[in-house]
């Protein structure tokens, strides 16, 4: 069973901080690695992607990958209220584009 | 930008009832999907297309079943709507892995 695990949550953060999400995956076949955004009600939203490992940056936005460890990582930098979401990390595999999600980490930025 | 679509935000349909729930998307996409998105257990894949009438069971089929006549449409079918099947389901399409989510219909079935 390929799994994607992430920590529930609520996380979190003050405005202005640095968030840390993280997510682990069990297949070691898994080649591509996103992040999605979704807020209460609304459907899943792509901010970032990466294939390679290290570090991958856009804008406030920076996704980690180690596949040795098989982990990924999103960094927000200066959060905001505006990031509280539940964030959705998903691996691939190449096979038909299908993806495998974790149950996401919901982020609190306080004032 | 693109752009995939859902029939409907919100539908309601009592149990043993027929539901077509439509998918379009304008991007040319080959792949398409169809989730359910329940608190505490996240996406799961129903079925998936990678064309025109290929279709391939996801990790929760049984209930479902799906059409995909034209590359742009993909409609998942519930054949006799049952209490259980009560969530939001969300369409996707991709051409590489990155997928791309419609807005999601909030089924009750009642």
């Amino acid at each position: 069973q390929k799994e994607v695990e992430q920590n529930s949550g609520p996380l979190s953060v003050p405005e202005g901080a640095i968030a840390s999400l993280n997510c682990t995956y069990s297949d070691r076949g898994s080649q591509s690695f996103f992040w999605y955004r979704q807020y209460s009600g609304k459907s899943p939203e792509l901010i970032m992607f990466i294939y390679s490992n290290g570090d991958k940056e856009d804008g406030r936005f920076t996704a980690q990958l180690n596949k040795a460890s098989q982990y990924v990582s999103l960094l927000i930098r200066d959060s905001q209220p505006s990031d509280s979401a539940t964030y959705l990390c998903a691996a691939g595999t190449g096979t038909a584009s299908k993806l495998t999600f974790g149950t996401g980490t919901r982020l609190q930025v306080t004032l | 930008d693109v752009k995939v679509t859902q029939s409907s935000r919100y539908l309601v349909k009592r149990t043993g009832e027929k539901v077509f729930l439509e998918c379009v998307q304008d991007m040319d996409h080959e792949n398409m999907f169809w989730y359910r998105q329940d608190p505490g257990l996240g996406l799961r894949l129903i079925y998936f297309s990678y064309d025109v009438k290929m279709k391939e069971k996801g990790d929760i089929p049984e209930g479902y079943s799906v059409s995909r006549e034209k590359k742009e449409r993909f409609s998942l079918i519930l054949e006799s709507a049952s209490t259980n099947q009560t969530s939001m389901y969300l369409c996707a399409s991709s051409f590489s892995d990155s997928q791309y989510f419609g807005p999601g219909t909030r089924l009750t079935v009642t």
